[in-house]
């Protein structure tokens, strides 16, 4: 079965504009989370969402913001991009997200410049 | 506030050597904790639960709830086990773990 997808792979933002990465969870898989990964602070949970409902969520500014599809593709949104935000973004899916078995995607690597 | 701690960032061992790659975690509660592995230009992957209780790839991992530890074990270091692992914590529904820090784990012929 086909695994988690994310896209783009790669992206170059500019500081302030605004950028949206999509993750197509395996299929069947209802729950989906976001992390963020850097070399300093390593790999961080941003939010996770359930039945398209955002059921829990991270210590990042509001300019960070997902949602998902009825399909539970989700997307995140991050405004006002700033250097800081470079980073690599992995979506991880599961089937109900409770005691998980998470399945990660290759991520999508985003430098802001 | 919940935590994980992988105190070491760089473990270098030859091959057949024996391998355990430390893990010790802060949560008051019943916590679940993995195991998660990156091999060089692979997505991250699911290695050990520590409800499952099994060996994978050989390696071996126990809940210690006194020392609030979960280390990695494994008896003879292969090359191909050369990666990052990374342990980390989930607390309750909802999808969110707390990962550490990451371990390279190189394995010398």
């Amino acid at each position: 079965k086909a695994g988690v997808t994310q896209t783009p792979r790669y992206l170059i933002k500019t500081r302030g504009q605004q950028v949206t990465l999509s993750c197509s969870p395996i299929s069947g898989h209802r729950s989906v989370s976001w992390y963020q990964q850097t070399p300093g602070q390593g790999l961080q949970f941003l939010f996770e969402y359930f039945s398209e409902t955002q059921r829990n969520k991270g210590n990042f500014p509001g300019r960070f913001s997902g949602r998902q599809f009825s399909n539970s593709r989700s997307e995140m949104n991050v405004s006002t991009l700033e250097l800081g935000d470079s980073a690599l973004y992995l979506c991880a899916s599961s089937l109900a997200g409770t005691g998980p078995g998470y399945t990660f995607g290759s991520g999508t690597r985003l430098t802001v410049v | 506030a919940q935590r994980v701690t992988q105190p070491e960032k760089l473990l270098s061992v030859f091959k057949g050597a024996p391998v355990e790659l430390k893990c010790n975690y802060s949560y008051s509660g019943s916590p679940e904790l993995f195991w998660y592995v990156q091999y060089s230009r692979q997505r991250l992957q699911l290695l050990l639960r520590h409800i499952s209780r099994e060996s994978i790839k050989g390696f071996t991992a126990d809940l210690n709830k006194g020392e609030t530890s979960f280390h990695l074990k494994k008896p003879f270091a292969q090359e191909e086990d050369s990666a990052m692992y990374y342990c980390a914590l989930s607390y309750n529904q909802g999808g969110k773990l707390i990962f550490g820090q990451g371990t390279e784990l190189s394995v010398k012929p």
